[in-house]
């Protein structure tokens, strides 16, 4: 079964925006982790957090994650037309594969 | 530049032809990690190596063959194709080795855009 359900599938903002991306998982976790892919690229490492955290921030970043609910959101504040890509999240489990879901694909408009 | 390399980056084969895809990576990392993406399909996992062994086939069809000769390099041997193998080929490593916790960040090579005509 798919694990790992983005929400909304596509995003589209203005610059200065605030975008939020949720994730939905099915199986217990150890951690969560985001990352993003530019157009036709290899996808990048953004941020993790573990089961026993509630929020994280990164720069720009927060992301919020509820084990009661199995969820994850990624909040990017005051997005850039740079910001354009498809966001990905991924469940970690006691090994250490991670099961990615399907993306957020986001475009920022100048 | 995630310390992850492939090549080629683009490959456009017929259904009858053999290739070859490589993937090197100068992170020291433990395994390795195939994975196709599809149009609008989730990022599947194909193949994963821990210490160059094979630790998990996702179902992979036998006309992908992966080789990992040594835990910096790794290989999809392709063989008679089908079009609907045409897609994104992405190479990932991580520290691996059973990581206590399973907190691995995986680090992706740029991939392969294959075309199978």
């Amino acid at each position: 079964s798919q694990q790992g359900e983005e929400d909304p599938q596509a995003l589209s903002i203005q610059e200065g925006e605030n975008a939020t991306m949720n994730c939905s998982y099915k199986t217990s976790i150890n951690n969560l982790q985001w990352y993003r892919q530019n157009s036709g690229r290899g996808l990048v490492h953004l941020i993790l957090i573990r089961s026993n955290e509630r929020e994280k921030h990164s720069g720009r970043l927060r992301v919020t994650l509820d084990t009661s609910k199995k969820s994850s959101s990624l909040l990017i504040t005051a997005s850039r037309a740079a910001d354009t890509a498809s966001y990905f999240c991924a469940s970690g489990g006691s090994n250490y594969k991670l099961t990615f879901g399907k993306g957020t694909l986001l475009t920022v408009n100048p | 530049e995630t310390g992850v390399t492939q090549t080629p980056r683009h490959l456009v084969m017929g259904m009858t032809n053999k290739k070859s895809l490589k993937c090197e990576q100068h992170l020291g990392h433990n395994a390795m990690y195939w994975y196709k993406q599809s149009a609008k399909k989730p990022l599947e996992l194909m193949f994963v190596y821990n210490f160059k062994e094979q630790t998990e086939n996702n179902s992979v069809p036998s006309r992908f063959s992966p080789e990992c000769p040594n835990s910096s390099h790794l290989f999809l041997h392709l063989h008679t194709l089908q079009p609907e193998d045409s897609a994104l080929y992405l190479c990932a490593s991580s520290q691996g080795g059973g990581l206590a916790g399973g907190t691995d960040t995986q680090y992706f090579g740029p991939g392969t855009r294959l075309t199978v005509l």
